[in-house]
């Protein structure tokens, strides 16, 4: 079965700092990839997703940006961070054989812009 | 469009009382796959189960029981005989079958208290 990491576990960062958020998944070959951002509270958002190396689609305007280098490496990214960018964010996969679409979740990075 | 309305947003129960959380979907997809996720305190999201939706068996694991209705759009989470390790935030989710990018839809979530 798949495992995902992701890492900082969390992060505090200044407005206008960049920002590199890391996923990397194992147990699995050619997964769908997803990136999504829970604010304090709320439901989660859908910000990206990929179905193979470098396919990006974004779901979300917004100032931030996603790449997938390597079949299991998913990096989110930012030039310049928001206020509006805290929240916890979380990366998931499809098993590789995408049989039945259930995601698996990482343990989520924790996002905090001063 | 597809759609998940979870109604009840926060839910407290005494522990060991039984607590149903409810879900319902619409969709225009005759196959479709339908989701419940778990997210405890620690924030990760932990996958419980998924029905399929030419699969109407209701379906029993442990505590936890789900029971699929196509004639009413529903598909509703039971937990039986409640712990304090059952509180967390319960997601129901749908996703469209055979499609490339294995989208999900979230509901917008139950939180869940079980009050020792």
């Amino acid at each position: 079965s798949q495992t995902i990491h992701q890492w900082p576990a969390t992060l505090v960062q200044p407005v206008g700092s960049p920002l590199s958020l890391e996923c990397t998944v194992e147990g699995t070959s050619n997964p769908n990839l997803y990136w999504y951002r829970q604010a304090a509270g709320r439901g989660l958002q859908l910000l990206f997703y990929s179905v193979g190396i470098g396919q990006i689609s974004s779901e979300v305007p917004q100032n931030l940006s996603a790449s997938r280098p390597q079949d299991r490496q998913f990096i989110l990214s930012s030039k310049k961070l928001l206020l509006s960018d805290s929240g916890f964010y979380l990366c998931a996969c499809t098993s590789g054989t995408r049989i039945y679409n259930e995601q698996f979740f990482g343990p989520g990075t924790r996002l905090t812009v001063l | 469009a597809q759609k998940v309305t979870q109604a009840q947003t926060e839910i407290s129960v005494v522990e060991k009382e039984d607590v149903t959380l409810d879900c319902v979907y619409e969709t225009r997809d005759t196959t479709y796959y339908l989701f419940w996720y778990k997210q405890p305190p620690s924030g990760e999201l932990v996958f419980l189960i998924r029905r399929n939706s030419f699969d109407e068996q209701n379906e029993i694991s442990g505590r936890y029981s789900w029971n699929f209705q196509k004639s009413t759009s529903s598909f509703n989470f039971t937990i039986t005989a409640s712990q304090v390790v059952d509180s967390a935030v319960y997601f129901c989710a749908l996703s469209e079958a055979g499609i490339r990018d294995d989208k999900i839809i979230f509901g917008k979530g139950t939180r869940l208290h079980i009050l020792p």
